[in-house]
């Protein structure tokens, strides 16, 4: 079946500009979680979402970053005022009740560029 | 606050070596543990989650194990292959089993 997809695959932007970046997790996954990944770095949670709870934001650096899930599938990340350092790629994931776990899928990422 | 470690932080070997990549993390109170891989310019790829009660995962020439009291975890590659050459990524997810801390990954290089 069809995996998790973001869009853009990239985006160049200005600095200052808002940027909206989109993910469509697995159907039925009922967990959806976004991270960045800044050149040569691992993996750094910004926020996610878990059925009707209220998403755990812990993760976002800043508040000109903000997330939304709705209707319990489609995200948005969006980053206002864009700053160079926030040139990352930034990935999605969902994950769906295993009866004993949460598998996390990954898509393929957007590639960010401040200019 | 959850740090996880991976080392060692790159790693170069000939073909058909078995060889082990170490994961730590400071704080015990996790739900799994996940291995993954990435290559380049790509998204992940889940290679084995390992739950906070077992103590290894087997897939293929993959095996994973956790030894949660003690924050470590190894994954071991059998007979590596040109085509093992990626990132290996070890994340812990936290006691609610959603919030996911990544460590730096491993970058292997397996040399034909």
């Amino acid at each position: 079946g069809a995996g998790v997809s973001q869009s853009p695959s990239n985006k160049v932007t200005e600095k200052g500009k808002d940027v909206e970046l989109r993910c469509d997790p697995i159907s039925g996954h009922t967990a959806l979680y976004w991270y960045r990944q800044s050149l040569g770095q691992g993996l750094e949670f910004l926020i996610y979402f878990q059925g009707n709870s209220a998403p755990d934001k812990s993760g976002l650096p800043s508040d000109r970053f903000s997330a939304e899930r709705t209707g319990g599938s489609v995200s948005t990340l969006t980053i206002q005022r864009t700053q160079q350092e926030d040139s990352a790629v930034y990935l999605c994931a969902s994950s769906l009740w295993t009866g004993s776990s949460y598998e996390q899928y990954f898509g393929p990422g957007t590639r960010l560029t401040v200019t | 606050k959850q740090e996880v470690t991976q080392i060692p932080a790159a790693l170069s070997v000939p073909e058909g070596e078995n060889l082990v990549l170490n994961c730590s993390f400071t704080d015990s109170a996790i739900y799994n543990l996940q291995w993954f891989r990435q290559d380049p310019g790509k998204g992940l790829t889940s290679l084995l989650l390992i739950q906070s009660s077992q103590r290894e995962q087997t897939s293929g020439r993959l095996n994973a194990s956790l030894d949660k009291s003690s924050g470590r975890s190894t994954l071991y590659i059998a007979a590596s292959q040109p085509g093992d050459s990626a990132t290996y990524l070890c994340a812990v997810s936290d006691s609610g089993g959603f919030k996911t801390i990544f460590g730096a990954g491993t970058r292997l290089f397996v040399k034909a």
